[in-house]
């Protein structure tokens, strides 16, 4: 059974850096696209980055400038980095398997979930 | 990007009802369509994928159909263990885009 755990800091101060990394647990991570998604107070879903195991990537244009994504195989993990952070950045970040019916990707493995804080 | 826009926002039911979600693509996405439930303070977790195929373990009350930019989530006989709020999501190309959520509420 595959789980994803994933951890990072809480509360940031605006124009730190918003650090979380993801632990797979029970699978590899071939096959795969390995996701990063926000879920922010009064709005929906929204995602942020995918890399696989060959490490390609694809980030949200809105958010291009200022994030990246990262794989360790070694240790089964992905991680995100998020720079500078605002208050808008504020939300409960997941961290998710993708599986490609196509070329593209649903979601079904989820971490647990991070409430990430921007404030001062 | 692809605008995916759910309605109702929020829909109140009791349990047996039959409960239909909509999303609507503001352009074509084939199939490439998924559904996701999700409670307070959980991740969300993956109901339908490719528009109507049920993801293994997810009770069969669950159904999905539609295609190019319309789409339906059916709870055939609402239980309570449903109550949460709704996601549609279109992966039909980069970037993945989610609808607002549609809250299934007690009537």
């Amino acid at each position: 059974q595959i789980q994803l755990q994933q951890w990072g800091a809480g509360l940031l101060g605006p124009s730190e850096t918003l650090s979380l990394t993801c632990a797979v647990y029970g699978g590899s991570l071939t096959d795969y696209s390995w996701n990063w998604l926000r879920l922010a107070p009064g709005r929906g879903l929204d995602w942020i980055a995918e890399i696989d195991h060959k490490r390609r990537n694809h980030y949200n244009p809105s958010l291009k400038t200022r994030v990246s994504i990262s794989l360790d195989t070694s240790k089964n993990q992905f991680s995100l980095n998020l720079y500078p952070v605002t208050a808008a950045d504020t939300a409960v970040y997941y961290c998710a398997r993708g599986r490609h019916g196509s070329e593209f990707a649903y979601f079904d493995y989820w971490g647990q979930g991070v409430l990430v804080t921007v404030s001062s | 990007d692809i605008q995916m826009t759910q309605s109702p926002s929020t829909l109140s039911a009791s349990v047996g009802d039959r409960v239909t979600i909509t999303c609507r693509a503001s352009q074509s996405i084939g199939t490439w369509l998924a559904w996701y439930q999700q409670k307070p303070g959980k991740a969300p977790d993956l109901l339908i994928y490719q528009a109507s195929r049920l993801e293994t373990g997810v009770p069969s009350r669950f159904s999905g159909s539609g295609s190019e930019t319309e789409f339906t989530l059916t709870i055939s006989s609402l239980q309570p263990d449903d109550f949460a709020t709704y996601y549609c999501q279109q992966y039909n190309n980069y970037i993945y885009t989610f609808g607002q959520g549609t809250k299934v509420e007690t009537k």
